[in-house]
């Protein structure tokens, strides 16, 4: 199977635009979750979804939000950017099909630089 | 105070030695721990998990969970250059509450040949 894709892979983007970033899940997988990594804060949540319903968020202002789609792709978007948002983002995907324990699987990341 | 803390080193150590990793964390609620390994330029990749406390061997990783003391480890014997990379520790209550996990910040890890 195809691991999980993260597009574009590099972006750089000047302070005030906005930023759509996409991530296509293994296939099968129903869970996607967004985390923003910093060498400061680490891995921190942004949000999951689940069959294209938002089930958690994690303690980000509402400038970040996203979306997944029928087909479990996801995509997450930042408007009005700042020079903090600059970071590694990085998607995740689980199948969540069984109950029990089910590890996340991650793709490459899109390194967003703000400028 | 951030859910899980971790020493973001770095690390180095010559090969062969015996790494230790730790994280703390303030939630007792958490039931699933678990240890990433991440290499330059990529996701993060699972290694090994523990369901609630205890010990996990998994060839030269072994992982223990104390959750009396909210304190968990990761040991890696014989270390091997192929070893360097950012382990990352992270927690989650479970996978049917919003599949939400915690990670510490990452411990840089060199092993010299």
């Amino acid at each position: 199977k195809a691991g999980v894709t993260q597009t574009p892979r590099y972006l750089i983007k000047t302070r005030g635009q906005q930023v759509t970033l996409s991530c296509s899940p293994i296939s099968g997988h129903r869970s996607v979750s967004w985390y923003q990594q910093t060498p400061g804060q680490g891995l921190q949540f942004l949000f999951e979804y689940f069959s294209e319903t938002q089930r958690n968020k994690g303690n980000f202002p509402g400038r970040f939000s996203g979306r997944q789609f029928s087909n479990s792709r996801s995509e997450m978007n930042v408007s009005t950017l700042e020079l903090g948002d600059s970071a590694l983002y990085l998607c995740a995907s689980s199948p969540l099909s069984s109950g029990g324990f089910e590890t996340q699987y991650f793709g490459p990341g899109t390194r967003l630089l703000v400028l | 105070q951030k859910e899980v803390e971790q020493d973001p080193g770095p690390l180095s150590v010559p090969e062969g030695a015996i790494v230790s990793l730790n994280c703390t964390y303030s939630n007792s609620a958490f039931q699933y721990f678990m240890w990433y390994r991440q290499y330059s330029r990529k996701g993060p990749e699972l290694l090994m998990y523990t369901y609630s406390s205890g010990n996990k061997e998994d060839g030269r990783f072994t992982a223990q969970v104390d959750k009396s003391s909210k304190y968990i480890s990761l040991f890696i014997r014989d270390s091997q250059p192929s070893d360097s990379a950012t382990y990352l520790c992270a927690m989650t209550r479970g996978f049917n509450t919003g599949n939400q996990f915690y990670f510490g910040t990452g411990t840089s890890l060199t092993v010299i040949p």
